[in-house]
């Protein structure tokens, strides 16, 4: 089976514009969560969908959006970019989205804003 | 608020000795605790996680890590580290109650072994 897929693999963007970024999870899974990871931290936790609701949200502006399809592929859209942006952005998913589950994540999306 | 923190930037080690990899949390309710591993340019992978029962959990890789509820620790350890484990690794907790359900990582502890 094919594990957590997303694209692009790289990305490079300028202040002001925005982004789209996509997310296969594995087959079977239900649950997809986005992080944001910049160089030298751990993955920031930004949004989590189940069932295409959303479940949870972290502590991120608003010009960052997402959405799950009815296939469970998943979206995160930034506006607005800002330099700050600049980051590896993760996808992971699970089978239901509990706490206990272990995630399986993607290759990540490198963002660069400049 | 639930935290992690990871204490050390970097562990080094010789090839063939043992590893360890430390790991303190703070959550309100019963903690779930996982290990994951980065390689470079790579997302991160699973590698061993503390649910309930044992203390010590066995994992991927001949890894391991002890659970420790009075000093809330949960140190990862390999009793024969091979060059081939150089990566970052990340501790992360959630929490069936009280807490969120959702992962909290560390900020990362990069691992050398040294041949």
């Amino acid at each position: 089976d094919a594990g957590v897929t997303q694209s692009p693999t790289h990305l490079i963007k300028t202040r002001g514009q925005h982004v789209t970024l996509r997310c296969s999870p594995i087959s079977g899974h239900k649950s997809v969560s986005w992080y944001q990871q910049v160089l030298g931290q751990g993955p920031q936790f930004i949004f989590q969908y189940y069932e295409k609701e959303e479940r949870g949200r972290g502590n991120f502006p608003d010009r960052f959006s997402a959405r799950q399809f009815p296939n469970y592929s998943s979206e995160l859209n930034v506006n607005a970019l800002l330099l700050g942006d600049s980051a590896l952005y993760l996808c992971a998913s699970s089978s239901q989205g509990r706490e206990s589950e272990k995630l399986f994540f993607g290759s990540g999306t490198q963002l660069s804003v400049l | 608020a639930q935290s992690v923190a990871q204490p050390e930037d970097q562990v080094n080690v010789a090839e063939g000795n043992p590893l360890t990899v430390k790991c303190t949390y703070s959550v309100s309710g019963n903690p779930y605790l996982f290990w994951y591993v980065q390689y470079p340019n790579r997302g991160l992978q699973f590698l061993l996680k503390y649910i309930t029962g044992d203390n010590l959990v066995k994992g991927s890789y001949g890894f391991e890590a002890e659970f420790n509820k009075s000093q809330t620790s949960f140190h990862l350890k390999k009793p024969s580290a091979l060059v081939s484990d150089s990566a970052l690794y990340f501790c992360a907790v959630s929490a069936s109650s009280g807490g969120s359900y959702i992962p909290t990582f560390g900020r990362g502890t990069s691992l050398i072994v040294h041949p």
